[in-house]
């Protein structure tokens, strides 16, 4: 069954230092998506990308976030410059469609990415 | 900003029992909804969704009941088996994007 991937599973950094998280969505869906969770509390949205553009972002998408689809297959989010509250669980998501027909496609999750920035 | 909750941070339930976890939401712009499981150390994975057009979905052990008007959706599971045991999300979709907002998830444990 095809999945969502991430890579890494685990990325410890220095506060300041850029990072790079990585995901590799289901192949024929054309929606992807970033949530974070931080401990404790809820999954929350960052952005969704289509089409090689962001169509929707939250307020936590700042200026220090920015996400890419640099080839075919992989979509990545880049934190330029890490801050102690950007701690937190990663999710990638992909959806074959966004809304189609009325109907909002479902949003298949890949297993995460813990960013611990100390 | 708290527009889908979950008041429940926790249930046990016997197994073979009902499990019913409950979920509610402020913004009725929100037309589609969704319970997703979650095991530790993994991603969320999809149960089951429901448009607002409907007010049930049913799909093998498990059924989504939504009463609009009450802005409140429930998740049964039914029997309930020690496999169950995980967190459970409800999310919600607004009818101007695709962003998904989460509850804060129910934690069920299924005792055997």
């Amino acid at each position: 069954e095809p999945e969502v991937t991430q890579t890494p599973s685990h990325q410890v950094t220095q506060m300041g230092q850029e990072v790079i998280l990585r995901c590799v969505p289901i192949s024929n869906h054309l929606y992807f998506y970033w949530y974070r969770q931080i401990l404790g509390q809820k999954v929350e949205f960052l952005v969704s990308f289509y089409n090689n553009e962001i169509s929707e972002k939250s307020e936590i998408f700042d200026d220090q976030f920015s996400v890419e689809r640099p080839d075919g297959s992989n979509f990545t989010l880049k934190i330029r410059s890490t801050k102690l509250e950007d701690s937190a669980m990663y999710f990638c998501a992909s959806s074959e469609l966004g809304r189609s027909g009325g109907i909002q496609e479902t949003q298949y999750f890949g297993p995460g990415t813990r960013l611990l920035v100390l | 900003d708290q527009q889908v909750k979950q008041n429940s941070p926790s249930l046990s339930v016997q197994e073979g029992r009902i499990s019913i976890l409950n979920c509610d939401y402020t913004n009725s712009m929100f037309d589609y909804f969704l319970w997703y499981k979650k095991y530790p150390a993994e991603g969320p994975t999809f149960l089951i969704s429901i448009s607002s057009i409907k007010d049930k979905n049913e799909d093998g052990r498990f059924t989504v009941f939504l009463n609009k008007s009450a802005k409140h959706l429930s998740l049964h599971i039914v029997p309930s088996q020690p496999g169950d045991s995980a967190v459970y999300f409800c999310a919600a979709v607004s009818n101007t994007g695709n962003q998904f907002y989460f509850g804060t998830g129910t934690s069920l444990t299924v005792i055997p």
